[in-house]
């Protein structure tokens, strides 16, 4: 069975920095792609960026809105990827969900991690 | 960047009736590779996401088959012929042709 489990989210001031992971398994996690989503309260669903498997050269992509802020890891022997964000905004407050792409998007997900930005 | 648009914002349905959610891309989801990258999700009350349909017409596994989706080139539906309670929820459209966008939902409810 597949499992993504997120951890790592919380309370963080506006400026500041935090890594979110999720853990992996079920599932051969090198060979995949891997994409983190978020969703706002009360909102619709945003995708902010995806690293590629290493075999297909570990691309990574981002989100207009976090390029340049945000930074997508993986570690395969760890079967975990994670999210580093800094300079976090008050519109970066959501859960950030971990998603494993197969058939051109996500078909599996985590159950979320909220991370709130406040003074 | 390409814009996913949902319509209907909600849907209220019948036990048993059917209903049609439409999407529109801004432009072609043709892949350079042939594919049509268009997957469709339920949300529903208090979960994460979860996948329904993939390349515009390919059920996920375990779910059930009076879900179904169409479409092509800029268009697209997701069908179900008989609605049940525990189709609840929130559904996404999403392009994965262009990194991926997604819609911005339309929320079924039962009348």
């Amino acid at each position: 069975e597949v499992q993504l489990v997120e951890s790592g989210g919380g309370l963080v001031e506006p400026g500041g920095s935090l890594r979110i992971s999720c853990v992996a398994s079920g599932f051969t996690f090198s060979n995949a792609w891997m994409s983190w989503v978020r969703q706002s309260p009360g909102k619709g669903l945003e995708w902010i960026g995806r690293i590629k498997s290493t075999t297909d050269g570990g691309t990574i992509d981002y989100a207009a809105p976090v390029k340049g802020r945000f930074t997508i890891s993986r570690d395969d022997s760890k079967n975990t990827l994670y999210l580093q964000m800094n300079s976090v905004k008050a519109e970066d407050t959501a859960v950030y969900y971990c998603t494993a792409e197969w058939g051109g998007g996500p078909a599996h997900w985590g159950q979320g991690t909220l991370v709130a930005v406040s003074s | 960047d390409v814009v996913m648009t949902q319509s209907p914002l909600s849907l209220p349905v019948t036990l048993g009736q059917p209903a049609s959610i439409s999407c529109t891309s801004s432009q072609s989801l043709v892949h350079s590779d042939g594919n049509i990258y268009l997957s469709w999700f339920q949300q529903r009350p208090g979960q994460s996401p979860r996948r329904l349909i993939y390349k515009v017409s390919n059920r996920d596994s375990g779910v059930p088959d009076r879900f179904s989706g169409s479409g092509s080139g800029t268009d697209f539906t997701l069908k179900i012929s008989r609605v049940e309670a525990e189709d609840v929820g929130v559904y996404y459209c999403m392009q994965g042709t262009y990194w991926l966008t997604f819609g911005g939902g339309t929320k079924v409810e039962i009348k």
